[in-house]
């Protein structure tokens, strides 16, 4: 079976250009996160969803951050502007609710961003 | 609130020796415990986990026990190998009541020297 798939996994670009990450995440589940990984910051949960619909996204950092789910299948993340500061590597993760229950999520490989 | 805390690293062992990650939490009521791994190149993946009190779990030769009274979850293995150089995760996931999201610590990186 397809695990979490991310694109780009690399992914460079100047400051003030816009940025769109996109996860397809594993058929059937049904929770999808969003994470941003930083050696200054570890692993930070930005956003997730259920059922395609944002439940919490206390954990975007600012106004130049967006993330939507049009259906089941697919997600993007987005920058706009995007800033040094922003360079990091993008997990998307996704599970079942009744394995969300047991707090297994299921890791995509990641998207490296640099800003320059 | 809710938080996770690992022994920092690098841990750098020869192979077959033995293995202690240090992580204790803290945590509004009795949350669940996770160990998550990340390999070089990869995302994290689940190792192990611990719902309630003196359970352990284990897997692939790492085990870790849920003790309440020390509010910690210390991954442990008897011998290691070069294969399990990786990046280290514990991660704790509260009731439900209390926010229902995992919180993970900064990661652990082990470097393991043929």
């Amino acid at each position: 079976d397809a695990g979490v798939i991310q694109s780009p996994r690399h992914e460079v670009t100047e400051m003030g250009q816009e940025v769109t990450l996109r996860c397809k995440p594993i058929s059937g589940h049904d929770y999808l996160f969003w994470y941003r990984q930083t050696m200054m910051r570890g692993l930070e949960l930005l956003i997730y969803f259920n059922n395609n619909v944002p439940i919490d996204d206390s954990g975007m950092p600012e106004d130049r951050f967006s993330a939507k789910m049009p259906n089941a299948s697919f997600s993007t993340l987005k920058i706009q502007p995007s800033e040094p500061r922003d360079s990091a590597v993008y997990f998307c993760a996704s599970s079942l609710d009744r394995v969300w229950n047991t707090g297994e999520l299921f890791f995509g490989e990641g998207s490296r961003l640099t800003v320059l | 609130g809710n938080s996770v805390t690992q022994m920092e690293g690098p841990v750098t062992l020869s192979e077959e020796a033995f293995l202690t990650i240090n992580c204790t939490y803290t945590a509004t009521g009795y949350p669940s415990l996770f160990w998550y791994v990340q390999y070089p190149g990869e995302g994290l993946q689940l190792l192990l986990k611990a719902t309630k009190a003196d359970d352990k779990g284990s897997n692939k030769g790492f085990e870790a026990t849920y003790r309440k009274e020390t509010t910690s979850f210390h991954l442990e293995k008897g011998s290691v190998q070069v294969s399990d150089s990786a990046v280290y995760f514990c991660a704790l996931r509260p009731p439900m009541e209390y926010g229902n999201k995992l919180v993970f610590g900064a990661g652990t990186i082990l470097r393991v020297k043929s």
